[in-house]
């Protein structure tokens, strides 16, 4: 699509509920990033694909969480048996290169509208 | 360790100022450093980023920022500031390995009309 797309936008679920948050990067783009965003805080990367592999996942914070990409597009990241400390804005990312095509790490990162969590 | 720091959680300027929001990074090699701004509902938006070459990097509406390595500092300015630019802005550095992006917390911009 014309740029990154998430859903749902927005998310209210009960403590101790599974979800699913669905990110549909850029056509083409061949890296795809998820942040998580707290009120008054910038974005905290949690992991990265290219293509369907994932390529870093050092910033998730525990097993709860997870990821997949399983055809190199659409991503959706889980969290599983959710906290209210889970409450915050996920972001998806999205990258036209990956690495060993050249200077990819000058490439722009573009952002989706984030998905809203709430975990009451 | 690499890092990004914006030492101002908010900015306050007039309309027609110019204004300046400050951003200070630590990192070992080349330093990729990027900003972004984000409207109220709106996803993170990229202004401009500075890879290698000229010190003074030009961006979307109006922006600059400056490259300065020996303060590594990579401020964002713009000579005559608008209500419309009212917002929240995120300094971001590219990582070594060139993964992610690291955020500093942002800075808050109001200009008053």
């Amino acid at each position: 699509g014309a740029g990154v797309s998430q859903s749902p936008r927005y998310k209210v679920t009960k403590r101790g509920q599974d979800v699913a948050l669905r990110c549909d990067p850029i056509s083409g783009h061949v890296s795809l990033y998820w942040y998580r965003q707290a009120l008054g805080q910038g974005p905290e990367f949690l992991t990265y694909f290219n293509y369907e592999a994932q390529q870093d996942k050092s910033g998730l914070p525990n097993d709860r969480f997870s990821a997949e990409r399983p055809e190199g597009s659409i991503s959706t990241l889980t969290i599983q048996r959710t906290e209210q400390r889970d409450s915050a804005m996920y972001r998806c990312a999205s990258r036209r290169r990956g690495p060993g095509t050249g200077v990819y790490f000058g490439d722009t990162i573009y952002f989706g509208e984030g998905s809203w969590l709430t975990v009451v | 360790a690499q890092s990004v720091a914006q030492p101002e959680d908010q900015v306050n300027v007039a309309e027609g100022n110019p204004l300046t929001v400050k951003c200070t990074y630590s990192v070992s090699g080349n330093p990729y450093l990027f900003w972004y701004v984000q409207y109220p509902n709106r996803g993170l938006q990229f202004l401009l980023k500075y890879i290698t070459g000229d010190n003074l990097v030009k961006g979307s509406y109006g922006f600059e920022a400056e490259f300065n390595k020996s303060q590594t500092s990579f401020h964002l300015k713009k000579p005559s500031a608008l209500v419309s630019d009212s917002a929240l802005y995120f300094c971001a550095l590219g990582r070594q390995a060139g993964t992610a992006l690291i955020f500093g917390k942002g800075t808050t911009l109001s200009v008053s009309s």
